[in-house]
């Protein structure tokens, strides 16, 4: 069974702050990370699919690190603004065809 | 392109009935993935389909539960018989080279 876990499940700041969390995934037959970014009453939409070890990748004040060694991948967001409120999934892909996702975290930015 | 396209946004039937969820895919793409939200679960997959033929079903709950797609431009997700705890919102996805774009999703209320 391919588990993929986040953390924390949900966290609130304050407009401003910059915050982080965790994608963890297996370390074994990896082939692509995606992040997706889930707005409340609308589909999921794709930020960063990310493949190699190492790999940085950065969307305005969002960005993205990927370890495939030790299967973890942290998204950032500098300065969260209220329009950053929404669910972000991790989705581990190893290129058995489908991608399999994390139950999110929760982001509550408060102005 | 209009999308990944779901009917329909809504459905809210009797426990027993037989209940059909539709999904027009992104012209082009080569995957489409139906996938399960709830509460409790998350973000499940229960079924994807390479080419139209389906790849992977063993996240499909039971035997209630069926999936096709007779050709690269529809599918349809089947419940027969449909229970409560079947209630949840069902997205369609579709993707090529691993990334899956969403549809809107069905929001499914089995009273």
């Amino acid at each position: 069974i391919l588990n993929v876990e986040q953390s924390p499940q949900s966290l609130h700041v304050q407009e401003g702050d910059s915050t982080n969390f965790t994608c963890s995934f297996p370390s074994s037959n990896f082939y692509a990370l995606h992040w997706y970014r889930w707005e409340t009453a609308k589909s999921p939409e794709a930020l960063f699919v990310m493949t190699l070890n190492g790999d940085e990748k950065k969307k305005g004040r969002i960005s993205a690190t990927l370890n495939t060694k030790e299967g973890y991948s942290y998204l950032y967001i500098k300065g969260s603004q209220p329009e950053d409120s929404a669910t972000y999934l991790c989705a581990f892909d190893n290129q058995g065809g489908k991608l399999i996702f994390g139950q999110g975290t929760e982001l509550s930015v408060k102005p | 392109d209009a999308g990944v396209i779901q009917s329909p946004r809504h459905e809210v039937t009797e426990m027993g009935q037989e209940v059909t969820l539709r999904c027009k895919p992104i012209s082009g793409h080569n995957s489409l993935f139906w996938y399960r939200q709830t509460m409790m679960r998350g973000l499940e997959l229960l079924i994807y389909f390479n080419n139209n033929v389906p790849i992977d079903d063993s996240g499909m709950p039971e035997d209630r539960f069926s999936a096709k797609m007779p050709n690269a431009s529809f599918s349809t997700l089947k419940i027969q018989p449909s229970e409560p705890r079947d209630s949840a919102v069902y997205f369609c996805a579709s993707g090529e080279d691993g990334q899956a774009f969403f549809g809107q999703g069905t929001r499914l209320t089995v009273v």
